[in-house]
């Protein structure tokens, strides 16, 4: 079974430094994607950014990027420079294959401080 | 616009009553995704679709049914047996293949009373 971790319930950051959040995990599969999604208290779901296992570059998407690590079975997000508006849960998550399957780590609530 | 649409926003229900969340896609995709949130909580899956007519279960199946007659369309009803239905429910969908990203709905939360 597939299996996402994030280890860190909560973070907290200063305004305009870099974060990141932590995100592990575990397939047989050699065929899968891993996404990052931010929720802010309204509740929406905000598509951030999408690696995929066989891509040999890290993604990125203006001050995100995805460090992927595929030995080590991690594909952390780094957020550069945060604002304000970054403070949200940020959730990542896996398709595996050609299953449409997608599933979600438990989050971790990011704060940024003025 | 693009997008979807779930109906009602806010729901409340008492105990031993069915009933139906709408969920509806005008993106043309072809597998959507019942998906549910309780406070601080991720996101676990109920079912997912893959194509009109066909639909698995997803890890918290159990007091929740679906059906997909249509590709634009993806109900939720939460039956009487689902013993704690209070939460946070997001319909999503998705294109072809394993990349790209899910678009969400704006979910609908059910307070059972």
């Amino acid at each position: 079974a597939q299996k996402i971790t994030q280890t860190q319930p909560g973070m907290f950051v200063q305004e305009k430094e870099a974060v990141t959040l932590d995100c592990t995990y575990d397939t047989s599969d050699p065929s899968y994607g891993l996404f990052w999604y931010k929720q802010p208290s309204s509740g929406e779901m905000i598509f951030l950014i999408y690696q995929g296992s066989y891509d040999q570059q890290n993604a990125t998407e203006g001050r995100y990027s995805l460090n992927f690590q595929k030995a080590r079975k991690s594909a952390n997000l780094v957020i550069s420079a945060s604002q304000l508006g970054d403070s949200a849960m940020y959730f990542c998550a896996m398709m595996r294959g050609s299953n449409y399957k997608l599933t979600f780590g438990k989050g971790t609530l990011l704060t940024v401080n003025p | 616009d693009g997008g979807i649409t779930q109906s009602p926003k806010y729901l409340f229900r008492k105990e031993g009553q069915n009933v139906t969340l709408s969920c509806e896609q005008n993106l043309n995709h072809d597998a959507m995704y019942w998906y549910r949130q309780d406070p601080g909580q991720g996101l676990r899956l109920i079912y997912y679709s893959q194509i009109v007519n066909d639909f698995q279960k997803g890890d918290i199946a159990e007091g929740y049914s679906v059906s997909r007659e249509k590709k634009e369309s993806f109900p939720l009803t939460v039956t009487s047996a689902q013993k704690n239905p209070t939460a946070f429910y997001l319909c999503a969908s998705k294109g072809q293949g394993n990349t790209g990203e899910l678009f969400f709905g704006e979910g609908s939360r059910l307070t059972v009373l």
